[in-house]
């Protein structure tokens, strides 16, 4: 089955610089790749989210790039904030509806 | 605004009870979903539905079991709980079409099994 590798598991930047966080997966047949961003005690919630046929997509400070041939995906925060503290999960669809989450990143932006 | 409903924030359980966690969806999808999240393994999928009584194992179905009996509820029943089961527990739900979407998620059960 799908599995999805997350790195680094923790991050720590200063209020201002850029966060990256990457995922692999294993599933060549993986088409759809969300991320989803979980602050201390509350649900995870969606940020951002990229299909098979997108390689880049941005949404104001956070983008997610993607590159099938060698089943990876990244999450690129600019201009972090301290609100941008949080953990983040990213996710693979090996197929309709199912989704494998990778193991977490705690992000720490320092003010 | 999706709303997922778990019947319960914090629950504590004895090893060997059988315990019932309960989910509900109010957006009328077809996809649900229970995931376990503890430190450092991420969230890990126990089991989902994708339709009423239609289940598949996820990648830790292991002394785990679910029910879907109405197209809006979800449960996960432990038979026999153990303390290895202690976690946070999170329901998920989606909507199916052609293509996959993103998941909704509670606000999560809290387990802790003595």
């Amino acid at each position: 089955g799908e599995n999805v590798e997350q790195h680094p598991s923790t991050l720590s930047v200063q209020e201002g610089d850029s966060a990256v966080i990457k995922c692999t997966y294993s599933d060549s047949a993986s088409n759809y790749f969300p991320w989803y961003k979980q602050e201390l005690g509350k649900r995870p919630q969606l940020i951002i989210d990229i299909r098979s046929n997108v390689g880049e997509k941005k949404d104001q400070r956070i983008a997610v790039t993607l590159n099938k041939t060698a089943k990876h995906f990244s999450l690129h925060i600019t201009e972090t904030q301290p609100e941008d503290s949080a953990v983040y999960f990213c996710a693979a669809s090996p197929y309709t509806g199912k989704l494998i989450f990778g193991q977490g990143t705690t992000l720490q932006v320092k003010p | 605004d999706v709303k997922v409903t778990q019947s319960s924030r914090y629950l504590v359980k004895r090893t060997g009870e059988k315990v019932f966690l309960e989910c509900v969806q109010d957006m009328d999808h077809e996809n649900m979903f229970w995931y376990r999240q503890d430190p450092g393994l991420g969230l890990r999928l126990i089991y989902f539905s994708y339709d009423v009584k239609m289940k598949e194992k996820g990648d830790i179905p292991e002394g785990y079991s679910v029910s879907r009996e109405k197209k809006e509820r979800f449960s996960l029943i432990l038979e026999s709980a153990s303390t290895n089961q202690t976690s946070m527990y999170l329901c998920a739900s989606s909507f199916t079409g052609l293509r996959s979407s993103p998941l909704h998620f509670g606000n999560g059960t809290r387990l802790t099994v003595t």
